[in-house]
């Protein structure tokens, strides 16, 4: 199974907002809405920051929004701060025959 | 608080096999399945595979054929074999929480070891 795909690389001015797109398949994105988002600060443990789709984990920012059409997952990084410069990774339960997870190669996020 | 923490040998030489245990606290592994994630120097994430504590398991298709995933509910751990490694295999290993209810997410990670391969 292919990695879903992000861009590379996106950038964004403190206080502005980004939008990271997550692109998949019928058997993966498009299938459930079983999409989730991770943020990844250098050297440290990705932590989650919105599962289901658009569903924030208690603590997580407000700022952190997602959504989904069709086969294209999006996460909106709103008022952008410093510290939300990181990685970002999406990833999506898939329904091949592996039936576990695939995930995103990841999208770095410079504020 | 559910924490989990990654040990076994950091460095593995080539051919041989890779062997991580994940040790679960603050929650049995009774419940909810267990993944291996890999990260190599640089690189992005990659799912290796995860675990039901009834033995049921699901593996990246890339990786299926050499590794397996077991798990021991009476010491509340579970653990990773990867075989034949070589240098690409080289990577940070993370054992993470996985919440099948709230659509497969890794809710809960480890802090990660970084396991080298070399002579």
């Amino acid at each position: 199974q292919s990695a879903l795909t992000q861009p590379a690389s996106v950038s964004g001015s403190p206080g502005q907002s980004i939008t990271i797109s997550c692109t998949g398949t019928s058997s993966d994105v498009g299938a459930y809405n079983f999409v989730s988002w991770y943020q990844q600060h250098p050297g440290k443990v990705p932590k989650l920051i919105i599962y289901d789709v658009s569903n924030r984990p208690s603590g997580v920012s407000n700022r952190f929004s997602a959504s989904k059409s069709g086969n294209t997952a999006s996460l909106t990084i709103s008022g952008l701060q410093a510290d939300d410069e990181a990685d970002y990774y999406c990833s999506s339960y898939a329904t091949t025959s592996t039936r576990g997870l695939i995930i995103g190669g990841g999208t770095k996020l410079t504020v | 608080q559910v924490q989990l923490h990654e040990s076994g040998p950091r460095l593995v030489k080539p051919s041989e096999t890779l062997s991580l245990t994940c040790t679960v606290s603050g929650g049995s592994i009774s419940s909810y399945y267990w993944s291996w994630i890999r990260q190599p120097p640089g690189k992005g994430l990659e799912w290796i595979g995860y675990i039901h504590y009834s033995g049921t398991t699901k593996y990246n298709p890339s990786l299926k054929s050499r590794v397996t995933i077991s798990a021991d509910t009476s010491k509340n751990q579970f653990s990773l074999k990867l075989t034949s490694v070589t240098a690409a295999d080289t990577a940070v290993f993370y054992c993470a929480r996985t919440n099948m209810v709230r659509g497969a997410s890794l809710d809960f990670w480890g802090q990660g070891t970084l396991v080298t391969v070399s002579s």
